[in-house]
């Protein structure tokens, strides 16, 4: 089955620590975004890669980074500099552009 | 600033009756409007869309209307069924780069359909 894997799905870390989220997509989708969703606000877009070896910032990306070395991944990390890292992280790819996105499950990162 | 409202965070209806979920924003760049649904602990899915230059569009119980000029958009769930109990999130795309288009999402509505 096609689809877009995210894990795990909670993750606790101490404060200071880096952490890398995985997402993986076997839907031959060009483009792949992270998002953060916080209690009260709409998801807000942290990264994007239209096409392998490139990626974008968003409107929140300080204090994370991302890599897009293969098609199918796009992993997450959020870094020691995030001042606020406890937050749903939801991963999505899309075929083409004007198409919608398809979302992953989501972790949910606690930072203790 | 929010450009992509939703102004009721949540919603209550009784079971086959309309639900109607309201949507407002504030740059009238965006040309490309959706409408996603989320359960709790999973990732949105996709519900319905509709690009700027209609006015409306339907698809089973699920319609979606735009109203260009007064920046505004609704998705109306007839009739209502328990398991469309969800939080609807609206967003809209505008195009930032020559990348192409992503999407601004709004806060989300909590519906809460009662049997």
């Amino acid at each position: 089955d096609g689809g877009i894997t995210q894990s795990p799905k909670y993750l606790f870390r101490k404060e200071g620590q880096n952490v890398t989220l995985s997402c993986e997509q076997n839907l031959n989708h060009d483009a792949m975004y992270w998002y953060r969703q916080d209690p009260g606000q709409g998801l807000r877009l942290i990264y994007y890669s239209q096409i392998v070896n490139d990626f974008q910032k968003g409107d929140i990306a300080e204090g994370y980074s991302v890599s897009r070395e293969k098609k199918e991944s796009f992993p997450l990390t959020v870094t020691s500099a995030q001042k606020n890292p406890t937050a749903f992280y939801l991963c999505a790819s899309s075929y083409l552009v004007y198409n919608e996105q398809f979302f992953g499950p989501g972790t949910r990162l606690t930072v203790l | 600033d929010q450009q992509v409202k939703q102004n009721s965070p949540s919603l209550s209806v009784q079971e086959g009756r309309i639900s109607i979920l309201n949507c407002d924003y504030t740059n009238s760049m965006f040309d490309y409007f959706l409408w996603y649904k989320k359960y709790p602990a999973e990732g949105p899915t996709f519900l319905i869309s509709i690009s700027s230059i209609k006015d409306k569009n339907e698809d089973g119980r699920f319609t979606v209307f735009l109203n260009k000029s007064a920046k505004h958009l609704s998705l109306h769930i007839v009739p209502s069924q328990p398991g469309d109990s969800a939080v609807y999130f609206c967003a809209a795309s505008l195009n930032r780069d020559n990348y192409g288009q992503n999407f601004v999402f709004g806060p989300g509505t909590r519906l809460s359909v009662l049997p």
